[in-house]
């Protein structure tokens, strides 16, 4: 069974540019919770989605949002990029909620200059 | 909202020897606490997880306990080979998030 994937790998961007960002989950896993993780701040939730809806936010400005299509697959977005934005940002999926066995994807690095 | 302290933050072990990380938490309505395991360059795994129903679950060299009157709960790791070498996050859940320790930086030496 191919594992959570993530695209792109690696992305610099601009302060005030925006960024979109791609996750594809575990085949049949309907859960995606996306996460900053940072030296200072560490692991972050920033939200899960469940069959296309957000079910819960993490404590982030508006300026990041998600998305969920049918096929389960994730999108998350940043605008007016600012430098501290910079981090590794993780999708995870599950079968049906982050409270169960979660499948991290190995990120993307987000780089703002 | 929960708060989850990990200690310690760097950890070296001789090869063989056990590991022990803590983590404490805030919320009393927490229940499910996952351990992962970051090695350099990749996402977090998820290595072993525990309720709020069980005191203790164990698999193979991996054990966590945890003891839901003082919040607190731990990992074990026996017998320590090189290939544990890696950063160890602790999680609990709350309000359906979960919300991570600040890691520990496991090192086994051989």
């Amino acid at each position: 069974k191919a594992g959570v994937t993530q695209t792109p790998r690696y992305l610099i961007k601009t302060r005030g540019q925006q960024v979109t960002l791609s996750c594809s989950p575990i085949s049949g896993h309907r859960s995606v919770s996306w996460y900053q993780q940072t030296p200072g701040q560490g692991l972050q939730f920033l939200f899960e989605y469940f069959s296309e809806t957000q079910r819960n936010k993490g404590n982030f400005p508006g300026r990041f949002s998600g998305r969920q299509f049918s096929n389960s697959r994730s999108e998350m977005n940043v605008s007016t990029l600012e430098l501290g934005d910079s981090a590794l940002y993780l999708c995870a999926s599950s079968f049906n909620s982050l409270v169960n066995e979660q499948y991290f994807g190995p990120g993307t690095r987000l780089t703002v200059t | 909202g929960e708060n989850v302290e990990q200690h310690p933050s760097t950890l070296s072990v001789q090869e063989g020897d056990s590991a022990v990380i803590k983590c404490t938490y805030s919320d009393s309505a927490s229940n499910y606490f996952p351990w992962y395991k970051q090695e350099l360059g990749k996402g977090p795994q998820l290595i072993i997880d525990i309720r709020s129903n069980v005191g203790e679950k164990k698999d193979q060299r991996i054990a966590v306990t945890l003891n839901k009157t003082a919040k607190h709960f731990s990992l074990h790791i026996t017998e320590t080979q090189p290939e544990d070498s890696a950063v160890y996050f602790c999680a609990a859940d709350s309000a359906r998030q979960l919300t991570f320790g600040s890691g520990t930086q496991l090192t086994v030496l051989p």
